[in-house]
Order: structure tokens, then C-alpha cells, then sequence
């Protein structure tokens, strides 16, 4: 248990459909991320929030929507998803401004879009 | 380049020593860490190196690195079957952001 949960595990969504991604940290931190993981790929950063802002994203198409309503909950709101969409949906959390700033990882949402 | 890079697969015996390397991007980066996934599961941190130090060694794991290069290794000694996993090398770009390798497939044979 890393302190960093998601909800659903598993997740299947035709096309069509809305569904949401959620993250939860109990670490006290201040900094939480999207990632995508696909197979054989490095992890793509999606989405940075810290201190409830977003501060990054990388050109992730509006399809995905994030939301950071307090420091210890993340959304991802999808809509109109692909099938390239398919893929393991990791949320992380960090302190910022601490020496190490390492970023503790959830145990991911397996997306598979029809 | 921009990717940070590691080989894809590596094979091991039980009991052998596995050397997982890895070419970081940013000579200016300050941390260095290798995540560890499990099946099924989310990235475990696994160790970090400041990159004022040229070697760490945490029980069976050593990292090794050598900053003219820009190059990280991850030794683990007396490999068990339970370590078999995704290893990742990742690099601190800056205050929020960490740039990460594709992931090293480790296998351990009995």
C-alpha cells in the first residue's frame, strides 16, 4: 500500500460512454498526476496538479478532462474515447519543494475502450 | 536525446546478479530514481540517488552513476524469483516533473 488509491480497478466503456477516473492520496501531499501507461512505452504525463492548480498538460486531447476539487482527490472525466485510448491510467502524488520529491504511484485503472 | 532509455527485456537465474541499465536525458537533473511495478499493480519507488553521490546501496540494491555520462544502473544482488517485475529509471526535470524510461521486463529463472 503506497497511500495513493484508485477506483475502479478495471474499467470497460464503449465509445459512447462517460466515466470517471478516481484518485485518492492520504499522504498529505501537496502535487498529484495523471499518467498513461501503454505497453512498451515510457509513461505519459498527462496531467499536473499542485496546490489544487493544474500546472501542466500535455497536449492531452479534451476527451479527457481532469478535475482536482481538494489536495487529496483527483478526477479524470472521459468522453467520446478511442480505442487508442486503452491503457493503464496511474494517478501519483508528491510533496513539492521537498528534497527527494519522489512521486508514490496508485495501482492503476486498466481501461479498455470498445 | 529526449527519452530516457533502458533495454526491454532481461533474463537472469535465481541467484545471479541483475544489472538493469539505463541513459537519462537532463545532466542537470537532480534526483534519480528507479520505480519497481509488479503485475497488476502501480509503480513502487523503489530507491533514489541524489546526483551529488556517485553510489547508493540499500541491502541488496545498488545504484550506481556516472553523471559525465548520464548514465544509471541498478544492480540487484542474489536475484529472487520475486523480484521478477518492471523496472523504471526516472529522472527530476524540475518541481513537479519526472521523466521516465519505458521500463526495464526483468525475468528471473529458478
Amino acid at each position: 500500500e503506497t497511500g495513493v488509491t484508485q477506483t475502479p480497478r478495471h474499467l470497460v466503456m464503449g465509445m459512447t460512454n462517460k466515466k470517471s477516473l478516481k484518485c485518492e492520496q492520504h499522504l498529505g501531499h501537496n502535487a498529484m498526476y495523471w499518467y498513461k501507461q501503454s505497453a512498451k512505452k515510457p509513461l505519459e504525463l498527462m496531467f499536473v496538479y499542485s496546490l489544487e492548480e493544474r500546472v501542466e498538460n500535455n497536449s492531452v486531447p479534451s476527451r479527457f478532462s481532469p478535475e482536482c476539487p481538494n489536495s487529496s482527490h483527483l478526477f479524470l472525466h472521459l468522453h467520446t474515447l478511442q480505442p487508442e485510448d486503452s491503457a493503464l491510467y496511474l494517478c501519483a502524488s508528491s510533496r513539492t519543494g521537498t528534497s527527494g520529491g519522489e512521486q508514490f504511484f496508485g495501482p492503476g485503472t486498466r481501461l479498455t475502450v470498445l | 536525446g529526449e527519452d530516457v532509455e533502458q533495454s526491454l527485456f532481461l533474463s537472469v537465474r535465481e541467484g545471479d546478479s541483475s544489472v538493469i541499465n539505463c541513459t537519462y536525458t537532463d545532466s542537470s537533473s537532480t534526483y534519480l530514481y528507479w520505480y519497481k511495478q509488479e503485475p497488476g499493480a502501480g509503480l513502487q519507488l523503489l530507491t533514489y540517488i541524489f546526483s551529488n553521490m556517485d553510489m547508493k546501496q540499500d541491502q541488496r540494491l545498488t545504484v550506481l552513476l556516472n553523471k559525465k555520462d548520464k548514465h544509471l544502473s541498478l544492480r540487484i544482488a542474489d536475484t529472487q524469483t520475486g523480484d521478477s517485475a518492471i523496472y523504471f529509471c526516472a529522472e527530476k526535470v524540475n518541481n513537479n516533473d519526472m521523466r521516465f524510461g519505458a521500463g526495464t521486463r526483468l525475468t528471473v529463472k529458478p
